[in-house]
Parts: structure tokens; sequence; C-alpha cells
């Protein structure tokens, strides 16, 4: 099963508007990172938040990580067309020369003019 | 620039015919790893590499083949592709540091199997 999973799957908004995607996770982590893809490309790294930090901004994206709850928030303010994309969360299992990066499904935003 | 380059974008090729899809990372990274992305599924990681000559399996490995002979590339090998292989494919790279993980990922390849 994904140690990611994010809520909602698809979010459609107007431009101006504030989309909020929530992540939850099942085992402890060091970080979690989120993660943007527009349709069929590449993923590209949005932010990534440590264990011991509880929010974190850079421009118009911000992270809240609740440790006790196993979630994660991304909030994305004045939402603009060309934020349209698929964002991911993701956690990464580590340790005794093993490593994974394991993403949730994804919530699908569209954000319409 | 700093950049993960996976090599081909778009592949359409046939069943059992052997293929290597390259990746190639110009930040000195240790860390490299494949990972697939199917509708539904998720992105799924199929192996990946500590450091040359060290590489390990993921969580869908049957069917691949990698080799990490140098740091800087981390092909993909499918020595008799089929059908059910046929989807988004991406390459990332990372340093090995602890607690952070940043990882890079590569445009991607879409394969198809006919």
């Amino acid at each position: 099963s994904q140690q990611g999973e994010e809520d909602p799957q698809a979010l459609s908004i107007q431009e101006g508007e504030n989309a909020t995607m929530n992540c939850s996770y099942k085992t402890s982590i060091n970080n979690l990172q989120w993660y943007r893809q527009n349709s069929g490309r590449g993923l590209v790294h949005l932010i990534l938040i440590r264990s011991n930090e509880r929010e974190k901004h850079s421009g118009r994206l911000r992270v809240t990580l609740d440790t006790s709850k196993k979630s994660s928030s991304l909030l994305i303010t004045a939402s603009r067309a060309a934020d349209t994309a698929s964002y991911f969360c993701a956690t990464v299992l580590s340790g005794g020369g093993y490593n994974k990066l394991i993403f949730g499904a994804g919530t699908r935003l569209a954000v319409h003019p | 620039e700093a950049q993960v380059t996976q090599n081909p974008r778009y592949l359409i090729t046939v069943t059992g015919k052997k293929l290597t899809v390259t990746c190639s990372q110009n930040m000195n990274h240790e860390y490299m790893s494949w990972y697939r992305q199917d509708p539904g599924l998720g992105l799924r990681q199929i192996y990946y590499s500590m450091n040359v000559e060290v590489t390990d399996k993921g969580d869908v490995p049957e069917g691949y083949k990698v080799s990490r002979k140098e740091k800087r590339n981390f092909p993909l090998i499918l020595e008799s592709p089929s059908p059910n292989q046929t989807s988004l494919y991406f390459c990332a790279s990372s340093l090995v540091m602890a607690g952070t993980w940043d990882y890079t990922f590569g445009s991607g390849t879409r394969l198809t199997v006919v």
C-alpha cells in the first residue's frame, strides 16, 4: 500500500482562489516532499519539510506538517491557470543501505481562468 | 545546468526486442533510481542504486535490469519487453545526505510495447 495518500483526488477552482491538498502517510519520516507534474511530464520538486518543522513557505506555497497525525497539507494561494497540474506528496523510507521515495496517488488540480 | 537526462523521450517497440533507456546526471549524486508511473497506480520504484556498483531491487523489478558502472549513468534495460511494461518511466537522482534526500527527476520516457 502507498505511504502517501492525497486528498482530494481532483480539485477544480477558479483563478485567484486558494487550493488546499492534503496528504497522509503511515510510517515515521525524516522529511516529506511535495512534487508537481504537468500532464505527462517530469516531476518538479516543490518543497521539502523536515519532521521537526511544522510549517514552511515558498512563494505562493505553504506546507504544513503534523507528525502526530501523520499528515501534511499543501496550500497554493492566489492560484493561476499555470498551476494546473498533478501534485504529489512523497516520503522517504531509508536505512541499512535501503532507500525509497514513496509517492501518493496525487491530486489533479485544475485552475480555470 | 543541474539536470537528469533521459533518452529517448518516446519509444515504441515490439514485444521481445531488447531496449535500453539511458539516464545521466551531472550533479555527482550518489543515489539514482528508476520509477514507472501508471494510471491509478502512481509511481512505483523499479530499481535503485546507492553508489557505483551498488544496485538493489525496488517494488517492481521483474522484467528489468540496471547497471551502475559510472556514477553519472544508470541505464534501465528491458531484455525482453512485454506489453505490460508500457508505461511512463522516470529516472531520479539525489545526494546521499542524512535526512535530506532531495530528488531531481528526469523528464520521463514514454514507452509503448506492442
